[in-house]
């Protein structure tokens, strides 16, 4: 079974600095892709960065990147030159890439709360 | 925006009660998957939906049910409500046995009384 773990519920940062948001895994998939969402209170889930158990290199989208190390099986976002709306929700998760036949699902983790600081 | 559209937006049932919340997938997407987030979790997998047929279903009794039409839209009926289903259910939309990631809808909240 597959499980994600976000240990921070809240984290702060000072508006410009960057912010580390933790994730760590576990799986006994080979392949797997992992996620992260924003989530404004809103509700809706934004999508933000995707990184693959085969990328050699870690995914960058923006302001965004993921610091991938597998063997940790760990998967941070790393948010730089924060801005206040980045305030949110923020969740990480996983789905398993094998072959079609069976629902690919996304586990998500219980998420971390970031507040940007003005 | 991700062309992803939820409705109603809010919803209050009783205890008991059925309910139906409907889904449009993106243009182009004929998976659609449904997540129940209970407030300050994560979201759930309830089901997913391909071509029509579920081909997949979380940990979820068979009071939760789906469809999906020809034109990939969507429903999740909930039967007998209970106090607990009370929740942000989400649905996300992808193409079918591809990299691509789900792309999730505003939501639709629901309150059971």
């Amino acid at each position: 079974a597959q499980k994600i773990t976000q240990t921070q519920p809240g984290m702060f940062v000072q508006e410009k600095e960057a912010v580390t948001l933790d994730c760590t895994y576990d799986t006994s998939d080979q392949s797997y892709g992992l996620f992260w969402y924003k989530q404004p209170s809103s509700g809706e889930m934004i999508f933000l960065i995707y990184q693959g158990s085969y990328d050699e290199q870690n995914a960058t989208e923006g302001r965004y990147s993921l610091n991938f190390q597998k063997a940790r099986k760990s998967a941070n976002l790393v948010i730089s030159a924060s801005q206040l709306g980045d305030s949110a929700m923020y969740f990480c998760a996983m789905r398993e890439e094998i072959s079609s036949g069976s629902a690919r699902q996304l586990t998500f983790g219980s998420g971390t709360q970031l507040t940007v600081l003005p | 925006e991700t062309g992803v559209t939820q409705s109603p937006t809010h919803l209050i049932k009783t205890r008991g009660q059925q309910v139906t919340l409907r889904c449009s997938s993106q243009s182009g997407h004929n998976t659609v998957s449904w997540y129940q987030q209970a407030l300050g979790q994560g979201p759930q997998f309830i089901f997913q939906y391909y071509r029509e047929e579920e081909n997949g279903r979380g940990n979820f009794p068979p009071r939760f049910s789906g469809l999906q039409f020809p034109n990939y839209s969507s429903e999740l009926n909930v039967n007998a409500l209970e106090l607990d289903d009370s929740a942000l259910y989400l649905c996300a939309s992808s193409p079918k046995d591809s990299q691509e990631t789900q792309y999730f809808g505003p939501g639709t909240r629901l309150l059971v009384l």
